[in-house]
């Protein structure tokens, strides 16, 4: 089975655009979910989707948002980027036996200058 | 508040030598703990979990220990090699559907010297 994929792998925004981030599952996982990582911060949990609906919500502010599709495909949007955006964003896929076993793609890094 | 706490940044240990990556969470209701192996430019994969109603798992050379009553977790990698040279991070989960919460620690850069 191919892997999780994201897209672009890189990005460079300034402050105040906004970008949208892609996130295709391993095929037969329903659930994806959305993270950010930024150094020693470890991973924070933004947003989780399933069957196109979304699950479970992160402390993060409204500016982050995501959407699922009927083929499980899922995109995170940012608006009106900030500095602090700067981070690897990671999508993880599950299947329906293991929401605990999570599969990540590579991420993509946006840096916001 | 960090209900996931890694507190070595990093970790530098012989090839050969047994490496200990330690984990502590406050959270008694988490059930189910994962450690989780990173390395540069690639997302993090699976590497080995436990439930809380069990104190060891062993798979090959990683074996994970849970002490409930300290509320920690530990991960040992024993002999250690050159490739397990990466990040380590800790996650514990509890709860199901919309209360279900998978909370990551902030990770331990282990390197393993020749």
């Amino acid at each position: 089975k191919a892997g999780v994929t994201q897209t672009p792998r890189y990005l460079i925004k300034t402050r105040g655009q906004q970008v949208t981030l892609s996130c295709s599952p391993i095929s037969g996982h329903r659930s994806v979910s959305w993270y950010q990582q930024t150094p020693g911060q470890g991973l924070q949990f933004l947003f989780e989707y399933f069957s196109e609906t979304q699950r479970n919500k992160g402390n993060f502010p409204g500016r982050f948002s995501g959407r699922q599709f009927s083929n499980s495909r899922s995109e995170m949007n940012v608006s009106t980027l900030e500095l602090g955006d700067s981070a690897l964003y990671l999508c993880a896929s599950s299947d329906p036996s293991g929401r605990d076993t999570q599969y990540f793609g590579p991420g993509t890094r946006l840096t916001v200058l | 508040d960090q209900q996931v706490k890694q507190n070595s940044p990093s970790l530098s240990v012989q090839e050969g030598r047994i490496s200990i990556l330690n984990c502590d969470y406050t959270n008694s209701m988490f059930d189910y703990f994962l450690w989780y192996k990173k390395y540069p430019a690639e997302g993090p994969t699976f590497l080995i979990s436990i439930s809380s109603i069990k104190d060891k798992n062993e798979d090959g050379r990683f074996t994970v220990f849970l002490n409930k009553s300290a509320k920690h977790l530990s991960l040992h990698i024993v002999p250690s090699q050159p490739g397990d040279s990466a990040v380590y991070f800790c996650a514990a989960s509890r709860g199901m559907d919309s209360n279900y919460q998978l909370i990551w620690g902030a990770g331990t850069k282990l390197i393993i010297k020749p």
